[in-house]
């Protein structure tokens, strides 16, 4: 969806550095999430955000962190990248109610990053 | 902690065979949801169950969710080679977690 964009869309980078993704969406949603999809591994959360002044760890929060910048726009950050890091990584962005605690997903297209 | 188990891993059928890909949570779940990947693509959301022993249909789809809330299966009448892509069930309680998917692949 062109509703939800990520930054870069490829990335190749070295043991050690710093990197950071961007996600930006236009649906107006409060929540925004990030995913880690690795072959076989599914998706898994590494952490979300329900409003600007939010921020919760997921699964595999370890090594990550995150920024919500403003409702819109939500950045995860590798502070020191390493190898098994390497993986597809989605942004997601959800609109709360409906009587259930989780709803539709709406995903960004993606940023394969590979750490040498 | 909440786990949520999908089987098969990968599922080979001929065009026209059925197809079912089973969800199973560890807990009750509040709602399920459905997503399909395309290879290349990202997740995209097909359906949510909410309701026990709930049975919703979408064209050659059938999704139902258990009378326990534990488990879900999709169903794929007549598959076409559009349907192949991965499917990906959701469960929704503390947290929601993505099962590890299903592989449809399908020959002609």
């Amino acid at each position: 969806d062109a509703d939800v964009t990520q930054t870069p869309r490829n990335r190749i980078t070295k043991t050690g550095k710093r990197i950071m993704l961007e996600c930006s969406q236009t649906k107006g949603h409060d929540r925004m999430y990030w995913y880690r999809q690795d072959p076989g591994l599914g998706l898994r959360l590494i952490y979300y955000s329900f409003d600007v002044k939010d921020i919760n760890k997921g699964e595999i929060s370890d090594g990550y962190s995150v920024s919500r910048q403003a409702q819109a726009k939500f950045s995860l950050s590798l502070e020191s990248a390493i190898p098994n890091q390497t993986a597809l990584y989605f942004c997601a962005t959800s609109d709360p109610g409906g009587g259930v605690p989780y709803n539709e997903q709406f995903f960004g297209p993606g940023t394969r990053l590979t750490v040498l | 902690g909440q786990q949520v188990m999908q089987i098969p891993q990968y599922q080979h059928v001929q065009e026209g065979e059925d197809f079912t890909t089973y969800c199973n949570s560890s807990t009750t779940l509040s709602n399920i949801q459905w997503y399909k990947q395309r290879p290349g693509g990202h997740p995209v959301f097909l359906i949510q169950l909410v309701k026990s022993g709930e049975v919703k249909k979408q064209k050659r789809l059938t999704f139902q969710f258990g009378e326990a809330k534990k488990n879900s299966s999709l169903h794929i009448t007549a598959t076409q080679t559009t349907d192949v892509g991965t499917y990906f069930c959701a469960g929704a309680g503390t947290a929601l977690i993505f099962g590890k998917g299903t592989t449809l692949s399908v020959s002609s």
